[in-house]
């Protein structure tokens, strides 16, 4: 099984400040169609998953364009470039190529 | 507006079963894979089940193998996951949602399975 392993797992942020959170994964997942299946999801408090971000760097609609995704091979990122209160909640990197796998998540705070 | 709309959960002994139920409105629920994913209090999310568009081919995470059953009417638009033999660590929220391409682009909202006596 791949593995995805994300980091830090609690991110306190001050308001308006950026934030990252890393992802990295055990093996490289790019499927035979070239595709790196990597995926953000966001989980308010009390809320279901919400998907951010698809093939590494795709933003879905509706995401504010604050948030962007990057990276390849066995590391992936997820910036916030200006976090919001909105944004508190966990996060979860997602690789869709060899199974499915979750990273553990990533705690956003306001600090 | 795409809706899914999990039941069904509630408390069960273990060892007990329990058949969820997931209903779809909103997009062409016969076109898409369905992907059950669970996550227990306090914790990540973990895979468990899915199923193709047409129900030919189900898969499932070892942790369930043998005691779940996924499968879906596209008549009725709606996604099941019959358990069996539950244990506590099947205690969770359960998602339904939708798959395509590698991700999950809808979620519902979730129905949460206690397992205790």
């Amino acid at each position: 099984d791949v593995v995805m392993t994300q980091s830090p797992l609690s991110l306190p942020v001050t308001l308006g400040q950026p934030a990252s959170i890393s992802c990295r994964s055990s093996q490289s997942f790019v499927y035979s169609d070239g595709n790196t299946y990597l995926n953000w999801f966001q989980q308010r408090p009390g809320q279901s998953p919400r998907r951010l971000i698809y093939k590494v760097s795709n933003r879905d609609s509706g995401v504010p364009d604050r948030f962007s995704g990057s990276g390849s091979g066995t590391d992936f990122t997820l910036k916030i470039s200006r976090v919001e209160a909105e944004d508190v909640g966990l996060y979860y990197c997602m690789q869709g190529t060899q199974g499915l796998t979750f990273g553990q998540g990533t705690r956003l705070e306001i600090k | 507006e795409v809706q899914l709309v999990e039941s069904g959960g509630g408390l069960v002994q273990p060892g007990g079963s329990l058949r969820l139920s997931c209903a779809a409105s909103g997009f062409t629920f016969s076109s898409y894979a369905m992907h059950w994913v669970r996550q227990a209090p306090g914790k990540g999310l973990e895979y468990v089940s899915a199923i193709s568009s047409n129900g030919n081919n189900t898969y499932y995470a070892n942790s369930v193998k043998g005691r779940f059953t996924i499968s879906r009417d596209n008549s009725k638009n709606t996604l099941y996951l019959q358990m069996g033999s539950l244990r506590a660590e099947d205690m969770a929220v359960y998602y339904c949602a939708s798959y395509v391409w590698g991700s999950y682009n809808y979620w519902g909202q979730g129905t949460l399975v206690t397992v205790s006596s």
